[in-house]
């Protein structure tokens, strides 16, 4: 059984780019949500997506934009990068919604500058 | 608006003792709760949960304790080892799975 695989695991964007992470989720799983985490604090929710379709959004810009394949891996898609983009980005796949334990990637960490 | 808040960014404590972590939450309609712990490098573990209808879980050397009138929760860990040495979140679960987690709490067990 393979767990969460994200990549890359490191960038380093200009303001203004646009970037995309990617992450292929546990065996089985057909659920994915991303999350951003800031130096010092913790994950924020940004969006979820289940059976291919966006299920939940968090307070992210719509610049934050994201997809799910059938093999139920997912893109997280980021356009014109800001300097506050900066920060590490984790995938976590699940099994179905609800009270159903999530596992992590161990992240993309992005720099913006 | 912080609705998950660890107020301890940080807490040292000496192997073999006991390690205590507090959490506090504002918002009511949480009704299920989880702790992780992260390595440097590494994304979240899950480590234990307790739903809203329990006061207590215990797995192993972890327990979780949840006070819902006073809105808190804890995560004790006895005894403490060094390998436990970690940021620990704790977050609650929202209706379709959505986490909502605390700043964290560096945990540093000395040997």
């Amino acid at each position: 059984e393979t767990g969460v695989t994200q990549s890359p695991t490191h960038l380093i964007k200009t303001r203004g780019q646009q970037v995309t992470l990617r992450c292929s989720s546990q065996s089985g799983h057909n659920t994915v949500s991303w999350y951003q985490q800031a130096l010092g604090q913790g994950p924020q929710f940004i969006f979820q997506y289940y059976r291919e379709e966006e299920n939940g959004r968090g307070n992210f810009p719509p610049r934050f934009s994201g997809l799910q394949f059938p093999n139920y891996s997912s893109e997280l898609n980021v356009n014109a990068l800001e300097l506050d983009d900066s920060a590490l980005y984790l995938c976590a796949s699940s099994w179905g919604q609800g009270r159903t334990e999530a596992f992590f990637g161990q992240g993309t960490r992005l720099t913006v500058v | 608006d912080q609705q998950v808040k660890q107020n301890s960014p940080s807490l040292s404590v000496q192997e073999g003792r006991i390690s205590i972590l507090n959490c506090d939450y504002t918002n009511s309609m949480f009704d299920y709760f989880l702790w992780y712990k992260k390595y440097p490098a590494e994304g979240p573990t899950f480590l234990i949960s307790i739903s809203s209808i329990k006061d207590k879980n215990e797995d192993g050397r972890f327990t979780v304790f949840l006070n819902k009138s006073a809105k808190h929760l804890s995560l004790h860990i006895v005894p403490s080892q060094p390998g436990d040495s970690a940021v620990y979140f704790c977050a609650a679960l929202s209706g379709y799975g959505k986490l909502t987690f605390g700043q964290g709490t560096i945990l540093t067990v000395h040997p």
